[in-house]
Parts: C-alpha cells; sequence; structure tokens
C-alpha cells in the first residue's frame, strides 16, 4: 500500500465551480500535512498546511483533516482557470524522522 | 533571500557518464532534502540532511547515487553511472523546521535530467 494516495485525474471543473480534492494516508502516527500546487514545468509551491482535525480555510481554499478515517481534502472554492494545475498532498510520517511523503497528485483542469 | 538555488536548469549526459546535480538552500534552513520526480513514480524523497549530516537516504535508488552536504549552503546529488531510467525532474528543497505550525519545504526549480 503506498502512503500517500491521491486519485490521478484529471478532475474537471467549470469556472466559479467548487473543485474537491481528495487524500488519504497509511501511516496513523502521520502528523502534519500539507497541500502543494505545481504548475507544469514548474516546482511544488505550498498552498494549505494543516496540523489539527477539522477545517482550515485561507481564502478560496479549505483543508479539511480527519485523523480517525486518515483522509485529508482540498477545497477550493470559486474555481478559476489559474486555479489548473496538479495539486500534491503531502504527509510527515509519524515519529522522529522526518519524512515529508508526497502522493502522486490530482491533475485539476478549470475550464472558462 | 533568493530562494533555493539549483543548477544546471537542464542536463543531457550520455549513459554511462557522471552527473553531478548542485542545490544551494535557503539561508538558515536546518534541512535539506533532494526529491526525484517522474510521471510514474511522482515526487519520490531520495534523501534528507539535518544541519549538514545525512538522516535519511533510504529512497536513494542505488549505490550509483550519492549525495553529500559539505557545508550549510551547498549540496551535490551525483549519478555514477548514469543510466536511461534515471532520467527525471531532480527537485532539491529546504526547510527551517519539521515540526510545528507553519512548516513549509520551499523548492527549487528543478534540474531536468536526460540520459541517453
Amino acid at each position: 500500500q503506498k502512503e500517500v494516495e491521491q486519485n490521478s485525474g484529471p478532475l474537471s471543473v467549470p469556472e466559479g465551480a467548487i473543485a474537491s480534492l481528495n487524500c488519504t494516508y497509511s501511516d496513523r502516527g502521520s502528523q502534519s500535512f500539507f497541500w502543494y500546487r505545481q504548475y507544469s514545468g514548474k516546482s511544488p509551491e505550498l498552498i494549505m498546511f494543516i496540523y489539527s482535525n477539522g477545517d482550515k480555510e485561507d481564502g478560496r481554499f479549505t483543508a479539511q483533516l480527519n485523523k480517525a478515517s486518515q483522509y485529508v481534502s482540498l477545497l477550493i472554492r470559486d474555481s478559476q482557470p489559474s486555479d489548473s494545475a496538479t495539486y500534491l498532498c503531502a504527509v510527515i510520517s509519524g515519529g522522529s524522522n522526518y519524512k515529508l511523503t508526497f502522493g502522486k497528485g490530482t491533475l485539476l483542469t478549470v475550464n472558462p | 533571500d533568493a530562494g533555493v538555488i539549483q543548477s544546471p536548469r537542464h542536463e543531457v549526459t550520455e549513459m554511462g557518464q557522471e552527473v553531478t546535480l548542485r542545490c544551494k538552500p535557503i539561508s538558515g534552513h536546518d534541512y535539506l532534502f533532494w526529491y526525484r520526480q517522474t510521471m510514474m513514480r511522482g515526487l519520490e524523497l531520495l534523501i534528507y540532511f539535518n544541519n549538514n549530516v545525512p538522516i535519511d537516504d533510504s529512497g536513494m535508488p542505488e549505490d550509483r547515487f550519492s549525495a553529500k552536504m559539505p557545508n550549510a549552503s551547498f549540496s551535490t546529488l551525483k549519478i555514477q553511472p548514469s543510466e536511461p531510467r534515471d532520467s527525471a525532474v531532480y527537485f532539491c528543497a529546504s526547510s527551517p523546521s519539521p515540526w510545528g505550525e507553519n512548516t513549509e519545504a520551499f523548492f527549487g526549480q528543478g534540474t531536468r535530467l536526460t540520459v541517453v
């Protein structure tokens, strides 16, 4: 079983809609969770960080974490064509070893 | 700060040749990571350093790969000999701390390696 799983997509939504991106992880002791955005040919850039169960909102982005279900999601409200990118879920494993493990990413396309 | 700086941006080499990728982390960051990204396997952690010391190299695929960090401002990833299956984008990232909130790993622009 892979450590961090994401649907590869592509996920296609119309402009203005809500895009929902999902991620599951296998290490129950995982402590920190990140969402990175990667445009084609570019490096990943952090857009959200979540540490505790529940929701965390930042502008149009909301991260949701459910540690009991080992599930983390990212909602993008009022999606814009500029949001079209690959979204990478990343997890820091439990214990003292700082291992930031990424999922393979979900390709999001927002259609004008 | 200019961010994480990697060089070269692109590298094309012949199979069997030695390849050296370079990285300058953000000043003051104690952690440095080397990742490899391919379509098939996504973004894989190869090795990471803390205060110039390698902590976890379990992701290094084979003995052909080696990484060093001689000082806080410079790291190299070497492949010798290179093989076509090493073709990928190699990212270097640095982070001030792994724990707590507002922790972020900053990525360099990557080196696109093509082995022919």
